[in-house]
């Protein structure tokens, strides 16, 4: 496996279901991002982890619980969530402090449908 | 918040011809503007980035224009290629700093 690699690549939970998605990158990478891609707006980020570290919520709602147990793997739990939840949801890795620009490594998302 | 503005939403250029994407920033503090480029099923990936310091960039087909004084920036793809076909997103950011302000995408079609 090369890259990010995201899994499952669809998922249709009900509003009452507890659900994760996960992430798992194999570049080597020290920071890892949660981003949210709804049609006709902009990608939202929602959570980095630099370095295991949670250094950024950006004001996501609770019913979204991130979790980094190591450098490589990432997970979003999700539990009773709305249907406006529904959208595609990208994991990215990045190398933070190479001394260059934050290049963004992209997984192919999770499709999340939420009834 | 700061935003990035990017215009058009949707793009139809016939095969051979030329694909403009125009965007807009508001945060003077970014020094660092990239575009990812996503295809069907696929996770955005980078195509192509530009910093301030210079007014154009160009890598094969793909040419960013940059003008600071008026916080634009556009993406120029030459001879469009049917494979070109994707939808783009404009970013801003800080150097290394990894929160990048992305813009809405623009779907590229382009005709046979």
């Amino acid at each position: 496996e090369t890259g990010v690699t995201q899994t499952p690549r669809h998922l249709v939970m009900g509003m009452t279901n507890k659900k994760s998605l996960k992430c798992e990158q194999h570049l080597g990478h020290n920071a890892m991002y949660w981003y949210k891609q709804s049609a006709k707006k902009p990608l939202e980020l929602m959570f980095v982890y630099n370095f295991k570290e949670q250094t950024e919520n950006n004001s996501v709602p609770s019913r979204f619980s991130p979790e980094c147990p190591n450098s490589s793997h990432l997970f979003l739990h999700l539990h009773t969530l709305q249907p406006e939840d529904s959208a595609l949801y990208l994991c990215a890795s990045s190398q933070e402090g190479a001394g260059g620009a934050n290049v963004l490594t992209f997984g192919a998302g999770s499709r999340l449908t939420v009834l | 918040q700061q935003q990035v503005k990017q215009s058009p939403q949707s793009l139809i250029v016939q095969k051979g011809g030329i694909s403009i994407i125009n965007c807009a920033y508001e945060n003077t503090a970014f020094d660092y503007f990239p575009w990812y480029q996503q295809f069907p099923g696929k996770g955005p990936a980078l195509l192509i980035a530009i910093r301030p310091d210079v007014s154009e960039k160009k890598e094969g087909r793909f040419t960013i224009s940059f003008n600071k004084s008026a916080k634009q920036f556009s993406l120029h793809i030459m001879d469009s290629q049917p494979g070109d076909s994707a939808t783009y997103f404009c970013a801003g950011g800080r150097g290394s700093n990894y929160k990048l302000t992305f813009g809405k995408g623009t779907l590229l079609t382009v005709n046979p």
